[in-house]
């Protein structure tokens, strides 16, 4: 079964800034079969991005996403004060496991 | 719209058992594969269970393997969880997925609101 890591634990910035969130993989992601989700207090994770670099519909350009093999970044590129959450990655090719997520707080 | 709409969740006393059930609205339910995922207190994402978009094929993670069941009915629109002999540990925000696809790989594109199940005495 994959494990995914995600480091930091916890990220503080502030708006503006850019933020660079990593996941690693204790094997290789089959066909970049890697996805990144945001959550917030009291509400349902959202999906920001699929395939390792895929936005998915309605998320704004300053997510991106990159990598491959065991190394895979969420970069935003300029934060603004929504983007303060909690971001877990994902691999769907075939163990389904969650990152322990990285907690993105406003400094 | 795609929407998904949980229920059945509560208070449940360990070795009890409750049925989730999620609604669902807006897509073809049928050619989409179903999950469960679970958010215990202060804690991270779990994936719980999952079923093709037939119903053919059930999938758990082994925290609630032979104690949970997955199942749906594609003419109600509807995904199942039913739990049994829970457990302290299961106690968690449990949330209904939409799957981008019929069968594996897929991620999840559409999450629930949640349904909050808390085991205690």
């Amino acid at each position: 079964e994959i494990v995914l890591t995600q480091s930091p634990g916890t990220l503080s910035l502030s708006p503006g800034e850019r933020a660079t969130l990593s996941c690693r993989a204790s094997q290789s992601v089959s066909s970049s079969y890697l996805a990144w989700y945001q959550k917030k207090p009291g509400q349902a994770p959202r999906l920001l991005i699929y395939g390792a670099s895929s936005r998915a519909t309605g998320i704004a350009d300053r997510f991106s996403g990159s990598g491959s093999g065991t190394d895979f970044t969420l970069t935003i590129s300029r934060l603004e004060p929504e983007d303060f959450a909690v971001y877990f990655c994902q691999e769907y090719g075939s163990s389904r496991a969650f990152g322990q997520g990285t907690r993105l707080e406003i400094k | 719209e795609v929407q998904l709409l949980e229920s059945g969740g509560g208070l449940v006393q360990p070795g009890g058992s409750l049925r989730l059930s999620c609604a669902a609205s807006g897509f073809t339910f049928s050619n989409c594969a179903m999950s469960w995922v679970r958010q215990a207190p202060g804690k991270g994402l779990e994936w719980v269970s999952a079923i093709t978009g037939s119903g053919g094929s059930t999938y758990y993670a082994d925290s609630v393997k032979g104690r949970s069941t997955i199942s749906r009915d594609n003419s109600k629109n509807t995904l199942y969880l039913q739990m049994n002999s829970l457990r302290a540990e299961d106690t968690a925000i449990y949330y209904c997925t939409k799957g981008s696809t019929a069968s594996r790989p897929y991620y999840f594109d559409y999450w629930g609101q949640g349904t909050l199940v808390t085991v205690s005495s």
